[in-house]
């Protein structure tokens, strides 16, 4: 079977660092994908890692081990915008489908 | 921007009725997505096509069936909606090979 596993809630304040672990297990594996979602919004995607280690993107990084089918979300400075819920989702089936973690939200404290 | 759009917001529908969402991208992606969300869940891949005429079953199909006649737009059809299906449904859009997905704002359907 496939399965993500992502921890169901993070709380944090202002400022702050926060980690959100992924951990997987799918038939295939292209890559691993984040994306953001906003309560009453569509998921905007943040990044994306078809290879081992660490991608930047401003505020928010993301970091990838194949060998231990493992990734996470990094974000810095948080702020409040940045409450939302956080899904990973694995690119597989020869790359074109996807399968998404069952998300995590992000609480983010004054 | 890439912008994909859905035909409603907000859908109510009968028990038994023949529905139909539709959805169109406007940057000549190859692929397509539908998708369902329900609260602890996260997003269900319900059907994909990676080219006009092609689909593919994701991991709850049953219930359902889609349509692409042309490239910009993948239509997911309930055949006969049942209370079970009462959900947010998300379309999505993807360059062939491309991690990064676009998705609609969402057709938050429910079935009375």
């Amino acid at each position: 079977g496939q399965s993500l596993e992502q921890p169901s809630e993070v709380t944090a304040v202002e400022g702050a660092i926060v980690q959100i672990n992924c951990t997987y297990q799918t038939s295939g594996f292209y890559g691993l994908s984040w994306y953001q979602q906003h309560d009453g919004g569509a998921p905007t995607f943040l990044s994306y890692n078809a290879l081992d280690g660490l991608e930047e993107t401003g505020r928010f990084s993301s970091f990838l081990s194949r060998s231990d089918s493992y990734g996470y979300l990094l974000l810095q400075e948080l702020q409040m915008k940045d409450s939302a819920s956080y899904f990973c989702a694995v690119r597989d089936n020869y790359g074109q489908n996807f399968v998404f973690g069952p998300g995590t939200r992000l609480s983010v404290l004054p | 921007d890439v912008k994909v759009t859905q035909s409603s917001r907000y859908l109510v529908k009968r028990t038994g009725e023949k529905v139909f969402l539709e959805c169109v991208q406007d940057m000549d992606h190859e692929n397509m997505f539908w998708y369902r969300q329900d609260p602890g869940l996260g997003l269900r891949l319900i059907y994909f096509s990676y080219d006009v005429k092609m689909k593919e079953k994701g991991d709850i199909p049953e219930g359902y069936s889609v349509s692409r006649e042309k490239k910009e737009r993948f239509s997911l059809i309930l055949e006969s909606a049942s209370t079970n299906q009462t959900s947010m449904y998300l379309c999505a859009s993807s360059f062939a090979g491309s991690g990064e997905q676009y998705f609609g704002p969402g057709t938050r359907l429910t079935v009375t």
